[in-house]
């Protein structure tokens, strides 16, 4: 079946700092990833989405300038925090679809960022 | 109103009853409904997903979509303690997938 390899699966962060978190497709190509943000007890809240080689879309309230994404590759996707605050400590999970499968999403494992 | 509504829980059902779990969406032009089980702390997995009206069955789950009431829902039977978990349900609106804020489901010996 399809996997997603989403590292790392945890990363601590100082305050101020960028995190980059990848997203690969590694039996299929990708080419539409979507990147969640998901809070304790809360949803997954879709944050953008990106087709390869094009610019990522970003839903309302997201800041495309401190999320930054990018998706380069049919098969890679990245998704980059910059100067990370407290206030973005959450799990951010990966999803990719490929033209050429029917049927759902592929779900990476997510990533728990904790900035401290 | 929320594109997709769940009721968040908790559904506390017996080992061994069927848990009923329901979900509402907006766009009725919805074609692509979707059930995925997420454990704490980890990714959603895909347990059904449903296209046409009606019932789908997968084992112990049965997803049921009825799109002139805009509803669909996720029967497990037999119900097991490691089936506790958050139950999302996902509607697809044009390429991307809405969620639902997912019903806690507890399932006690």
């Amino acid at each position: 079946g399809a996997v997603v390899s989403q590292h790392p699966s945890r990363v601590i962060c100082k305050s101020g700092t960028s995190v980059k978190i990848e997203c690969r497709s590694l039996d299929f190509q990708a080419t539409t990833m979507f990147w969640y943000r998901q809070f304790p007890k809360q949803s997954l809240m879709l944050m953008a989405t990106s087709n390869e080689g094009s610019k990522a879309t970003y839903e309302q309230g997201v800041e495309k300038d401190k999320f930054l994404i990018n998706h380069a590759s049919l098969t890679l996707s990245t998704l980059t925090v910059t100067s990370a605050h407290p206030e973005d400590s959450s799990f951010y999970i990966c999803s990719a679809r490929s033209l050429n499968r029917t049927g759902g999403y592929t779900f990476g494992s997510g990533t728990r960022l904790t900035v401290v | 109103q929320k594109e997709v509504e769940q009721n968040s829980g908790p559904l506390s059902v017996p080992e061994g009853a069927i848990a009923s779990l329901n979900c509402t969406y907006s766009d009725r032009g919805s074609q692509s409904f979707f059930w995925y089980r997420q454990y704490s702390g980890k990714s959603p997995e895909l347990i059904m997903s449903i296209y046409s009206n009606g019932d789908k069955e997968d084992g112990r789950f049965t997803a049921q979509l009825n799109k002139a009431s805009q509803y669909v829902s996720l029967l497990i039977r037999d119900s097991q303690p490691s089936d506790s978990a958050t139950y999302l349900c996902a509607v697809r609106g044009t390429d991307k997938l809405i969620f639902g804020t997912g019903t806690r489901l507890q399932v006690f010996p």
